[in-house]
């Protein structure tokens, strides 16, 4: 199985402050031949089903606003929130699709000030 | 607009069976992988199965061989997971979630079903 080592496991930040957390995987998750990354961010909100953020490691599902961005290759990724809102409290979690088993992360607790 | 509607949250006696169902509608069903996740409380996401309900093909987590089953309506567009021999380690919520083939990621889940093993 793929491991996801997702850190930190929780941030305390004030609303405005840059955010970044990281996602390692135990191996690579870029195929080769379509040069695509497997790897997917999440968001859960307190007593909410997960969504979508990011998926393909760099690519803004739509409506995610802009200040989120993910980046990263291979088996590094981090997701960065530019500048941190009220509405941003919740988990997040990053996903492998690359194979089965899917695996998350175990996830990082955004927590305001 | 993509919808998956899961059914009502259970109680279950330990040793028993529960089946959850999850309806999609917005999109051809058929088109789509259904996925299922377990988020135990105050825990993480865990991958149970997928199933392709076009050719009825299913993949599960090993850890989940034996515990979970997943089937698949394509007349009434509805998704079913059994989970057989419950313990209080299955008490969880199961989401349901669609997997886009061009993206490979979950972009429409469902609302959750949980499930509560107790006597």
């Amino acid at each position: 199985d793929i491991l996801i080592n997702q850190s930190p496991a929780s941030l305390t930040v004030s609303a405005g402050e840059k955010v970044t957390m990281s996602c390692k995987s135990s191996q690579s998750l870029l195929y080769s031949e379509n040069n695509q990354d497997y790897l997917a961010w999440y968001q859960q909100k307190p007593g909410q089903f997960p969504k979508l953020l990011i998926y393909g490691a760099s690519n803004r599902h739509t409506g995610v606003p802009d200040r989120f961005t993910g980046s990263g290759s291979g088996t590094d990724f981090t997701l960065t929130i530019s500048s941190v809102q009220a509405e941003d409290l919740a988990d997040y979690y990053c996903e492998q699709t690359y194979s089965y088993p899917y695996t998350f992360g175990a996830g990082t607790k955004l927590e305001l000030k | 607009e993509v919808k998956l509607q899961q059914s009502g949250d259970e109680l279950v006696r330990p040793g028993a069976s529960v089946k959850m169902s999850c309806k999609a509608s917005g999109y051809t069903f058929t088109d789509y992988a259904m996925h299922w996740v377990k988020q135990s409380p105050g825990q993480g996401l865990e991958w149970i199965g997928t199933i392709i309900p076009l050719i009825d093909t299913t993949s599960y987590n090993q850890k989940f061989k034996g515990k979970a089953t997943l089937t698949a309506d394509k007349s009434s567009n509805t998704a079913y997971m059994e989970l057989s021999r419950l313990t209080s380690e299955d008490s969880a919520v199961y989401y349901c979630a669609r997997l886009e083939y061009t993206t490979d990621c979950f972009d429409y889940w469902g609302q959750g079903v949980m499930v509560t093993v107790s006597s």
